[in-house]
């Protein structure tokens, strides 16, 4: 199946500091990414869809300020999480999608 | 609103012994169904697409059926190795971005 890579997969923060995730397709072109956030024992969430060359779409009660996406080519989408707080911390989970949808590694990210 | 529901939320049990898991699900216009496995830490990994009821998908020990309501995954003799959470989706045929939406996953543990 296709790749897809994120990085970091496990980052450590300070309460008020951004933090930036990266979603690469590897081996094939995406002009849509997805972000999901998944929390302990829990369904995936999606927080919203990447468009490459154009604004991201949120879903319903995530905050685009927070939550900023830039899909700057067809390979890559970054989700930065700014000024984090405790409560963001959770697993983030990239999908890019060929013929089905492929997942990167997910960022576990620890906001302290 | 599209609705994704895995019964049993965990499930033991012995090397070699068979068993199903089950997907219900409500969307208005079904465009494909999904399984993925997921491991402790990582992203979703991509296991099976269903599109149409009476369609059915084998992959080594796992069977993948589909019904106008519910999805099972069969597994057959299973292995240690085979412990994972597995994951259902739908994507709807009315959501033009192509959403996944997703159970909260059946944790299956084999004892050996």
């Amino acid at each position: 199946g296709a790749v897809v890579s994120q990085h970091p997969s496990r980052v450590i923060c300070k309460s008020g500091t951004s933090v930036k995730i990266e979603c690469r397709s590897l081996d094939f072109q995406a002009t849509t990414m997805f972000w999901y956030r998944q929390f302990p024992k829990q369904s995936l969430m999606l927080m919203a869809t990447s468009n490459e060359g154009s604004k991201a779409t949120y879903e319903q009660g995530v905050e685009k300020d927070k939550f900023l996406i830039n899909h700057a080519s067809l390979t890559l989408s970054t989700l930065t999480v700014t000024s984090a707080h405790p409560e963001d911390s959770s697993f983030y989970i990239c999908s890019a999608r060929q013929t089905e949808a492929f997942f990167g590694q997910g960022t576990r990210l620890t906001v302290v | 609103e599209d609705q994704v529901t895995q019964s049993p939320e965990a499930l033991r049990l012995q090397e070699g012994e068979s068993s199903s898991l089950n997907c219900s699900y409500t969307v208005s216009g079904l465009r494909g169904l999904f399984w993925y496995r997921q491991d402790p830490g990582k992203g979703p990994e991509f296991l099976f697409t269903l599109y149409s009821a009476g369609e059915e998908k084998e992959k080594e020990r796992l069977k993948a059926t589909l019904t106008k309501k519910e999805s099972f995954l069969h597994i057959t003799a299973p292995k240690p190795e085979d412990s994972a959470t597995y994951l259902c989706a739908v994507r709807d045929s009315n959501f033009g971005n192509e959403k996944l939406t997703f159970g909260t996953g059946t944790r299956l543990t084999i004892i050996p």
